[in-house]
């Protein structure tokens, strides 16, 4: 089955323990990216890639790492996460050449 | 920069009412615009592009360049159209950098 998958799908961690947020896909995408998404923000682009080791930023890349060392893997890095990192993240997929996404289950994250 | 504004947090429509969801956008060159749906416990998923120019569960949207918005239509509301809405743009060509929307829930009162 075609799909992308985040682990965990649910965090409570302390400030500053730094944690990684996994994301695979298996159709050979080209393109990915990390979103979180915010009550009365709906949903920010984090970090983007193009393809293995092209990343780019989004809107909101602060207190953020990424890495695309393979082309299915797509991990989101948190070094010191902050109270202010709490939220539901989205990691997504697309081909090149197509114009849809295909959205993760979401990786709900609490920092305190 | 590019912007999406999505006006309405939430929009309650009765059962077979027409329906409007409302997007405008900012963007200084040729956008792409998406209108993607979250129903309840599922995940984001494509509902239509502006370049498709289809009708999908009987929603269309069309791309209004002069007045820079992208507003998503139905005639008649059903109950399983609840759900989130949210606009996106990203610039044509297929770069992947992606501005969405704050969104709206739609509410279908049966």
């Amino acid at each position: 089955e075609a799909q992308v998958t985040q682990n965990p799908r649910y965090l409570i961690t302390v400030t500053g323990k730094k944690l990684t947020v996994t994301c695979s896909q298996n159709m050979n995408h080209e393109y990915m990216s990390w979103y979180r998404q915010d009550p009365g923000l709906g949903l920010r682009q984090i970090y983007y890639s193009m393809n293995v080791e092209v990343t780019d930023k989004g809107d909101v890349p602060e207190g953020y790492k990424v890495s695309r060392k393979e082309k299915r893997n797509f991990p989101l890095i948190l070094e010191s996460p902050s109270p202010n990192q709490t939220s539901l993240y989205f990691c997504a997929s697309s081909s090149q050449g197509m114009y849809e996404q295909y959205f993760g289950p979401g990786t709900r994250l609490t920092v305190t | 920069a590019q912007r999406v504004t999505q006006p309405e947090k939430l929009l309650s429509v009765f059962k077979g009412a027409p329906v409007e969801l409302k997007c405008n956008y900012s963007y200084s060159g040729s956008p792409e615009l998406f209108w993607y749906v979250q129903y309840s416990r599922q995940r984001l998923q494509l509902l239509l592009r502006h370049i498709s120019r289809e009708s999908i569960k009987g929603f269309t949207a069309d791309l209004n360049k002069g007045e820079t918005s992208f507003h998503l239509k139905k005639p008649f509301a059903q109950e399983e159209d609840s759900a989130m809405y949210y606009c996106a743009l990203r610039r044509w060509g297929g770069y992947q950098k992606v501005t969405f929307g704050i969104g709206t829930k739609l509410q279908v009162i049966p």
